[in-house]
Parts: structure tokens; sequence; C-alpha cells
């Protein structure tokens, strides 16, 4: 069965950086694309990045661009959000999905982890 | 960025009605490359149909997607207990993924 569990939010004053993990299990990892999506409480959602199998090739929102950066362990069969320059807006629920192939285009998520909450709030 | 549209917002339908949803994109989706998700309150997005038509593994065949182009459709042809939540379609075919709005489906 494939599980993904995200770990890492918890509360980060504006400016300050944190960084969100993602633990991937059942199914071969390298072999496939990831991405991070956010979901304000209560409100819809929004993709935030993807990232290729090899690593060669990723994507950001216009919101995130320059201050986050996604990235892989495939060692470890994780996934990481590096988020700097946080900011209120950036409050969310953060998912990750693993992509339905191996580039990080023209995939679509299944299945999502459960998700870890980010608050930026001083 | 393509901008998804979703209605109607709210539907409110008695179990063992069809359910009708719409979703509308601002320009043509490359390939039809147009998924819809369900999501329950405390829990994950869970992929019901992708590639506009196909269901994904262990859905049900009562959810059936449809459309091309800029227009397409989930139907749920018998509504059951357990299919009352909110429903987000999303485009992959440009490198900047969208998500509508949602349509939420609740008992009338």
């Amino acid at each position: 069965e494939v599980q993904l569990v995200e770990s890492g939010g918890g509360l980060v004053q504006p400016g300050r950086s944190l960084r969100l993990s993602c633990a991937a299990s059942g199914f071969t990892f390298d072999d496939f694309a990831m991405h991070w999506v956010r979901q304000v409480p209560g409100k819809g959602l929004e993709w935030v990045s993807g990232i290729s199998w090899n690593s060669g090739s990723t994507g950001y929102a216009d919101s995130v661009k320059g201050r986050f950066t996604i990235y892989r362990d495939d060692a470890k069969n994780s996934l990481y959000l590096q988020m700097n320059s946080l900011r209120h807006e950036d409050t969310a629920f953060y998912y990750c999905a693993k992509a339905s192939s191996y580039a990080w285009i023209g995939n679509w998520f299944d299945p999502w982890g459960q998700g870890t909450l980010v608050t930026v709030s001083s | 960025e393509i901008v998804l549209t979703q209605s109607p917002g709210t539907l409110s339908l008695s179990p063992g009605e069809r359910a009708t949803l719409s979703c509308r994109a601002s320009q043509s989706v490359s390939s039809n490359y147009l998924a819809w998700y369900q999501q329950k309150p405390g829990q994950a997005p869970r992929l019901l149909i992708y590639g506009a038509s196909s269901r994904a593994t262990g859905i049900p065949d009562r959810f059936s997607g449809s459309g091309s182009g800029t227009d397409f459709t989930l139907t749920i042809s018998r509504l059951e207990p357990e299919d009352f939540a909110v429903y987000y379609c999303q485009q992959y075919g440009s490198s900047l993924f969208t998500f509508g709005p949602g349509t939420k489906v609740d008992i009338k």
C-alpha cells in the first residue's frame, strides 16, 4: 500500500524558515515525480511545487517562487519542501502527493498524504 | 494560467439522486488533462477521475467523468451517503497546475 506521511509543520514567525518532509513507502519512490499542494483551512487547493523522478526538473507556483525549494532524497524515500521568508499567507495544510509518472508535468496526483499544518504568525 | 470555474458552489441532494457537477476552463485543457478529486472533512483529497473520463483504481462505477476542451462534467449516478463531500477539478496540462474552487455536495 502506498503511504505518504508529512511532518515538520508547526508555528513559525513571519520571515523565518521551515522545512517540511514527506516519507514515502509502498512504491518505488525514485520512479515517480512528486508534488506539494497546500490548502488554507476551509478553503480550496493550491499547487505549490513539483519535482521530477530524477530531480532534473522542478516547478513552482508564482506565489512561492524564489522562497520555497523542493528536493528529494531517493536513498531515504523522502520528499522535502524548504520554505524561507515565510508570510502570513503561507499558513495552510501542506500535502505531498505522488505523481502518476516520472515527469512532474502532465500527471495527476494519487495518492496524497494526510497533510501537515503550517501556521505563520507572530 | 488556466482558471477553472466550478458550478454550482453547493449542490443539495438526497441519497439516491443524481449529481451533475460542472468544471469550466478559461482556455482549452491540453490533451484533456483534467482530474477530479473528492475531499471529506479532515481528510486528504482522493483521486476519482483522470484524463477527463478514466476512473481511478477502486472508484465505484457510479462516478463518471466527461467533457473536453473547456467544459467538463463529473456525474454521480446515484448518491450514496459516503458521497457527500467537496469535489475539485484540476487541470494538469500546463506547467502551472490549477484547481477549481470546489463544489460541495451536501444532504438535502
